[in-house]
């Protein structure tokens, strides 16, 4: 049974579509995140939602729109592709009763914009 | 804003040694410091975590170092396996709920 699974794993698309990408937890946590990886490999976090309520919301152009229709789904929308989008996209999830709030994450989106 | 960094992109160790991952932070707010172990291909996954009230946290053949002082901690890998090759990033938490701060990664490498 995955953890926090993201689908697609892989996206191939051209400059100017929309895309979505959709991340589900079956942990019973209470918080989501998106994390872009680029080309320098650096994890930074765009989004967070605690209970479907935006927690962090980083500097990221307004092209990217996350959704939580429920607390095991943190979905991704991606408006106008640009070819700086082209990154590796992970979900994760974290309970914050937990001490450290360790984040489990999904396996990883890999978006390539042409 | 790196405040999270890792100056080590590599490390190359033989099976049954030591292996030393480093991190330095700037942020005296950090209350946790974690662990990650990241194959090719996948998520990161979680390995060990250590409070800013501790000085060492052990499990297994990880252990965590923190030297608040010096805002450097460390991860030692003991003895080290070519299943331990992998890419470490070390990552701290902030004020804000669940924010983590990653650093860039290490690239370890055991060798048989």
């Amino acid at each position: 049974d995955t953890a926090v699974s993201q689908t697609p794993k892989y996206l191939v698309t051209q400059m100017g579509n929309d895309k979505s990408i959709k991340c589900e937890q079956n942990l019973g946590h209470d918080t989501m995140y998106w994390y872009k990886q680029d080309s320098k490999k650096f994890l930074k976090i765009m989004f967070s939602y605690n209970n479907k309520e935006l927690i962090i919301n980083e500097t990221v152009p307004n092209r990217f729109s996350p959704k939580s229709p429920d607390k095991a789904h943190l979905n991704l929308h991606i408006n106008s592709l640009e070819l700086g989008d082209s990154a590796v996209y992970f979900c994760a999830s974290s309970q914050e009763s937990i001490l450290a709030g360790e984040q489990f994450f999904g396996p990883g989106t890999r978006l390539t914009v042409l | 804003d790196q405040q999270v960094k890792q100056n080590s992109p590599s490390l190359s160790v033989q099976e049954g040694r030591i292996s030393i991952l480093n991190c330095d932070y700037t942020n005296s707010m950090f209350d946790y410091f974690l662990w990650y172990k990241k194959y090719p291909a996948e998520g990161p996954t979680f390995l060990i975590s250590i409070s800013s009230i501790k000085d060492k946290n052990e499990d297994g053949r990880f252990t965590v170092f923190l030297n608040k002082s010096a805002k450097h901690l460390s991860l030692h890998i003991v003895p080290s396996q070519p299943g331990d090759s992998a890419v470490y990033f070390c990552a701290a938490r902030g004020s804000t709920l669940g924010r983590l701060y990653f650093g860039r990664g290490t690239q370890l490498t055991v060798w048989p």
